[in-house]
């Protein structure tokens, strides 16, 4: 059964810094992982989606990396603004349905 | 992009009562579409799997009496909760698959049982 741990669950950063959001799963039979984000009552927005055959996917300041053989993927946001708070869950798809993580809630302290 | 929508974004009902919520793909067909639920922090969790024309599929530990899903086209599914309980308030998203296995999520209903 797969399962995504996302590390840390909660982080606050000062705006302007760079930082990165884990994410790892035990299943690495993937189709692809997706990262969302997720305002405090809204649906998600796909961020970012990397196919397994893919190393990585880039949107403006956001890199996203999958190692599927070590079940891991990272987040990474450059020059963080406080409109980058929000939930950022990472999502993996396989034989079923997405499967989450619980998230990372970021605070971008102006 | 492929963009999905629902409907109504929130609703407040009654205990007892039942809810229809709407989940339409816009701009392309779904053969495919996820129905989740959400409760305050904690991560998305996957009640059924809903595919055109036939039944849906019901994780475990979800009542599909409670819970109906009619997916009659490509690009409507729907999600009744019969008879609410206020244990029922929650965030329900939809999903729609495309071609790559990417899912396209729909804006959420909160719902909310008084």
């Amino acid at each position: 059964k797969q399962e995504v741990t996302q590390i840390p669950a909660a982080l606050s950063v000062p705006e302007g810094e760079n930082l990165v959001l884990n994410c790892s799963f035990t299943d690495s039979a993937i189709y692809n992982l997706q990262w969302f984000r997720q305002d405090p009552g809204k649906g998600l927005t796909s961020l970012l989606l990397i196919q397994s055959s893919q190393r990585e996917q880039t949107s403006g300041r956001l890199n996203a990396s999958l190692d599927k053989s070590s079940g891991r993927s990272t987040l990474y946001i450059a020059a963080s603004q406080p409109g980058d708070s929000a939930t950022y869950l990472c999502a993996v798809a396989g034989n079923t349905p997405l499967v989450f993580g619980k998230g990372t809630r970021l605070s971008v302290i102006a | 992009g492929a963009v999905v929508s629902q409907h109504p974004s929130r609703v407040i009902c009654k205990s007892g009562t039942s809810v229809k919520i709407e989940c339409r793909s816009l701009d392309f067909q779904a053969t495919t579409m996820f129905w989740y639920r959400q409760f305050p922090k904690q991560s998305l969790m996957l009640m059924a799997t809903s595919n055109e024309g036939s039944k849906a599929t019901y994780e475990q530990g979800v009542e599909k009496d409670k819970f109906l899903i009619n997916h009659a086209s490509l690009t409507l599914s729907t999600l009744t909760v019969t008879s609410a309980h206020p244990e029922d308030s929650s965030f329900y998203i939809c999903s729609a698959v495309g071609t790559g296995y990417e899912q396209y999520f729909g804006p959420g209903t909160r719902l909310t049982v008084t």
